[in-house]
C-alpha cells in the first residue's frame, strides 16, 4: 500500500507569492490532518478533516491559510500570499479509526522557504 | 488538557549502548501514549503505543516503554542501539473521550556514534 503522498517536496518562493501544499492520503482513511514543524515550535496542529469536512481549524495561524479536501483521496493547504516567517516543514497525516486507535501515518513533508 | 514533557533534548551514546529517552505526561483521564521517530528529511512513523493493558510495550527496531502511571511517564528504552537508530524521537499523547488531538513533546534527538 502507498503512504501518504505529499507534493511538493521542496517549495522555494518569494514573499506575497501563493504557495499550494498537496496531499493524498492513505486509501481508506477518513482522518486527515495537516501539521507544521519548525525548530521555534516543534510540530503544530494546524487543521484535520473527518471523512472530508474540516473539523477544528483552530490551529490555522491566518487567514492568509486555507485548507480543503475536496474528496477523500485529495486535501491542499493554501497560503496567500506567503511570508517568509511560514517557513517551515508542512506535514499532513491520515489515519483510520482515529477516535479509537490514536495512530497517525505521515507523509514526508513538504519544506517550504519563502525568501 | 493534555500534554507530553520530553527531558533532554540532544542525547549522545555509543553504538551498543542502552538508551533511555524520557517522557512525562500530564492528563485527567486515562492516556493514549505513543512514540514516534522521525529520520532525516523524513516524515514521522510510529515505533509504539500504549493503549490499554499490559504497561510494557514493544515496538519496532527493537525499541520498548512502560506506561506508569503513578509516575506519569513512558519512557523509551533500547538495550543496544545502533548507527541507524540516530533520529529524532517524539512522545505524543491522546485520550479516548470525543476527539482530542494528538499532543506532541518538543522532541528528542539522538544521535549513536560508532
Amino acid at each position: 500500500d502507498a503512504g501518504v503522498i505529499q507534493s511538493p517536496r521542496h517549495e522555494v518562493t518569494e514573499m506575497g507569492q501563493e504557495v499550494t501544499l498537496r496531499c493524498k492520503p492513505i486509501s481508506g482513511h477518513d482522518y486527515l490532518f495537516w501539521y507544521r514543524q519548525t525548530m521555534m515550535r516543534g510540530l503544530e496542529l494546524l487543521i484535520y478533516f473527518n471523512n472530508n469536512v474540516p473539523i477544528d481549524d483552530s490551529g490555522m495561524p491566518e487567514d492568509r491559510f486555507s485548507a480543503k479536501m475536496p474528496n477523500a483521496s485529495f486535501s491542499t493547504l493554501k497560503i496567500q500570499p506567503s511570508e517568509p516567517r511560514d517557513s517551515a516543514v508542512y506535514f499532513c497525516a491520515s489515519s483510520y479509526y482515529y477516535r479509537v486507535t490514536g495512530e497517525l501515518f505521515f507523509g514526508e513533508g513538504s519544506r517550504l522557504t519563502v525568501l | 488538557a493534555q500534554s507530553v514533557t520530553q527531558l533532554g533534548s540532544h542525547v549522545s551514546v555509543s553504538e551498543g549502548a542502552l538508551v533511555l529517552l524520557r517522557c512525562n505526561y500530564s492528563s485527567s483521564v486515562p492516556p493514549y501514549l505513543f512514540w514516534y521517530v522521525q529520520y532525516p528529511n523524513q516524515g514521522l512513523q510510529l515505533l509504539l503505543k500504549y493503549t490499554t493493558g499490559a504497561t510494557l510495550v514493544k515496538g519496532i527496531n527493537g525499541f520498548e516503554a512502560e506506561f506508569n502511571k503513578s509516575q506519569t511517564s513512558f519512557h523509551l528504552r533500547k538495550p543496544s542501539v545502533h548507527i541507524s537508530d540516530t533520529a529524532e524521537y517524539f512522545c505524543a499523547v491522546t485520550i479516548n473521550t470525543g476527539f482530542q488531538k494528538l499532543v506532541f513533546g518538543t522532541g528528542t534527538r539522538l544521535l549513536v556514534s560508532p
